[in-house]
């Protein structure tokens, strides 16, 4: 089962910043957390993971709550090609297995 | 700087016949992951293999389906005398040798249809 609760969906305006939420009020001290999407038809995308610390790379930022229990994902400009199914995942740095949950349906509007 | 290349992307076959699904992954990754997602289901693990080894195979059903990944080649996910609840997206991952939270890679999957 995964370890991790997303709100099922959530619709952004072309341009602006999307803010997803996760809750994994779970997560062990060993346990990262990952991002992923999954476009129409595509495979899954790896987009980010943190542990701790807040991330960024160029198409996303992670934000992780002092006590580990929460995070955002932020797309910071949404364009239409961001229009997608969004999991946030927790894992071991050892692990092996992605256990995907529902996801956020993220639908990118203009 | 090619990716996780899945083949086919699309395979049909008749309920009793045999499907094989190959993976060919990230050049230098030496571990292969293999997901299923069902129609309108999220995806689930089957299989994860290093060279020449199943590691964990927790998530493959107990019968009719089997995968390797031999020291030469691609990954191969077999599933024999097919049914038509084998009808599914069935994905490949890999990652890198070396330690730490390596992320895995997908591929864009092979659709199995069943008929």
């Amino acid at each position: 089962d995964a370890k991790t609760t997303q709100p099922p969906s959530m619709d952004c305006a072309e341009g602006r910043a999307a803010n997803l939420p996760c809750n994994h009020s779970t997560i062990s001290g060993n346990e990262y957390v990952y991002w992923y999407r999954q476009i129409h038809s595509q495979g899954p995308q790896y987009i980010i993971h943190g542990l701790k610390n807040n991330e960024t790379n160029e198409m996303a930022s992670l934000i992780i709550t002092e006590d580990r229990k929460s995070s955002t994902l932020i797309l910071p400009h949404a364009t239409l090609r961001d229009t997608a199914v969004y999991y946030c995942i927790v894992m071991e740095a050892a692990g092996n297995k992605l256990t995907f949950g529902g996801g956020t349906r993220v639908l990118v509007k203009p | 700087n090619a990716g996780v290349m899945q083949n086919p992307r699309h395979l049909v076959r008749r309920r009793g016949q045999e499907a094989r699904l190959r993976c060919s992954p990230v050049k230098g990754h030496s571990h292969v992951y293999w997901y299923r997602q069902l129609p309108e289901e999220g995806l689930k693990f089957m299989v994860y293999l290093q060279k020449e080894n199943i590691i964990d195979e927790s998530g493959m059903p107990k019968e009719r389906f089997s995968a390797e990944f031999p020291k030469e080649g691609p990954s191969i996910l077999r599933i024999q005398q097919v049914v038509r609840g084998d009808s599914a997206a069935y994905f490949c991952a890999s990652s890198p040798s070396t330690g730490g939270p390596q992320p895995q890679h997908f591929g864009d999957g092979t659709r199995l249809s069943i008929l």
